[in-house]
């Protein structure tokens, strides 16, 4: 299995755009999880879906921010319109479940927002 | 009460010594406490995790020693490498639609 794969890895866009994030989880992992990480604020949770449903969105910034699970092996997330402040590391990370079990990360995608 | 704080921020260790690193949480529901590891450039990897229903789990160099009643649980890295410099994050879940929530991470440095 090739892991968690994410695209773009590196994003750059000026202040105002639209960006979006993608992830391929795991085949057969029916959790998906979406984190940001800064040096601030660390490892922050956005969002999580299970079984393609969106199950916690509490992190999820401001409204600017959306995500989506069309299927089990694709999901994005959406930042419009991006602001300076949105700069940081986006991870995705899926798993057999939610609790007990491990999550694996993809590469992530570090987003540079001017 | 959803809070993992670990300690310290950053580690520096000569090579062969013991690193220690240290996480305290405040809700009593978590009953899953992993550690991940993370490389630059890399997204962070499951090391290890433990139940509270031992005290101690170890593997390899690697040993969760687990405090159930002072909240607190630590990783013990002994004989600590240069290939172990990287940033640790403990964290904590709850079994029943649990979700993580990590520490705000260590960075170790292991000097040669």
């Amino acid at each position: 299995d090739a892991g968690v794969i994410q695209s773009p890895r590196h994003e750059v866009t000026e202040m105002g755009q639209e960006v979006t994030l993608r992830c391929k989880p795991i085949s057969g992992h029916n959790s998906l999880f979406w984190y940001r990480q800064t040096m601030m604020r660390g490892l922050e949770l956005l969002i999580y879906f299970n079984n393609n449903v969106p199950i916690d969105d509490s992190g999820m910034p401001e409204d600017r921010f959306s995500a989506k699970m069309p299927n089990a092996s694709f999901s994005t997330l959406k930042i419009q319109p991006s602001e300076p402040r949105d700069s940081a590391v986006y991870f995705c990370a899926s798993s057999l479940g939610t609790g007990h079990y491990g999550y694996t990360f993809g590469s992530g995608t570090r987003l540079t927002v001017v | 009460q959803q809070q993992v704080k670990q300690s310290p921020q950053s580690l520096i260790v000569q090579k062969g010594g013991i690193s220690i690193i240290n996480c305290a949480y405040e809700n009593t529901a978590f009953d899953y406490f992993p550690w991940y590891q993370q490389f630059p450039g890399k997204g962070p990897a499951l090391l290890i995790a433990i139940r509270p229903d031992v005290s101690e789990k170890k593997e390899g160099r690697f040993t969760i020693s687990f405090n159930k009643s002072a909240k607190q649980f630590s990783l013990h890295i002994m004989d600590s490498q240069p290939g172990d410099s990287a940033t640790y994050f403990c964290a904590a879940s709850y079994y029943v639609g649990g979700k993580l929530i990590f520490g705000q991470g260590t960075e170790l440095s292991v000097k040669p």
